[in-house]
């Protein structure tokens, strides 16, 4: 069971550009979730997915990002126009239910210059 | 008021030590509980689970205190390999909330 697998580990954008993130969650785990950590800063909720249904966006700014987790293929995050203040780790993790603990990826480091 | 709240400490301890950190929760329809250890700039870990009757695992001892609503992690005897942040993590609904987590060094 490979974990769960993010990518790229390392992403350099200009302010501007647009940035994905790729997750593939645990073999058998259907649900999926998005943190993001601010240098210093603890762990902030952004979006949970299932298949195909997003199921609670709170966390997510209102422009700009966005989320998707096809039938088929990994779940995606997506910043357009990224700003300086974008620049963070963003974590993924995957369980097989609601309430069961996470298993988190080794995230996606974005630094915007 | 946030949902979960942390002591950021550090804490900085000898080795062989024992520590206590505390969390407290503001959901009292919070379902499930747990530990989670990060390293620096690594992603959290699951720890252990937290349970209401209390649990142990190895030099880890945790509790919860429904009627406090507060969570607690003992370690007991401290290694060098414990330095890492803790963070306290609870279930409510759809979405798991983490404290910002209590830095622990131990000390040669």
């Amino acid at each position: 069971n490979a974990g769960v697998m993010q990518n790229p580990r390392h992403l350099v954008r200009r302010r501007g550009q647009e940035a994905r993130l790729r997750c593939s969650p645990m073999k058998g785990h259907s649900h999926v979730y998005w943190y993001r950590q601010l240098p210093e800063e603890g762990l902030k909720f952004m979006v949970y997915l299932q298949k195909e249904n997003i199921i609670d966006e709170s966390g997510m700014p209102k422009e700009r990002f966005s989320a998707e987790f096809p039938k088929e293929g990994p779940s995606i995050l997506r910043i357009q126009q990224v700003v300086r203040g974008d620049s963070a780790a963003y974590f993924c993790a995957s369980s097989p239910d609601r309430t069961a603990g996470y298993t988190f990826g080794s995230g996606t480091r974005l630094t915007v210059v | 008021r946030k949902e979960v709240e942390q002591d950021p400490g550090p804490f900085n301890v000898p080795e062989g030590a024992t520590v206590a950190f505390n969390c407290t929760y503001s959901n009292s329809a919070s379902q499930s509980f747990f530990w989670y250890r990060q390293d620096c700039r690594k992603e959290p870990k699951l720890l252990m689970s937290v349970y209401s009757s209390g649990n142990e695992d190895g030099r880890f001892t945790a509790q919860l205190n429904r009627a406090s609503q507060y969570i607690s992690l003992l370690i007991r005897d401290s290694k060098l390999s414990d330095s890492a942040t803790y963070l306290c993590v609870v279930n409510t609904g759809n979405q798991f909330y983490f404290g910002t987590g209590t830095s622990l060094t131990v000390i040669p």
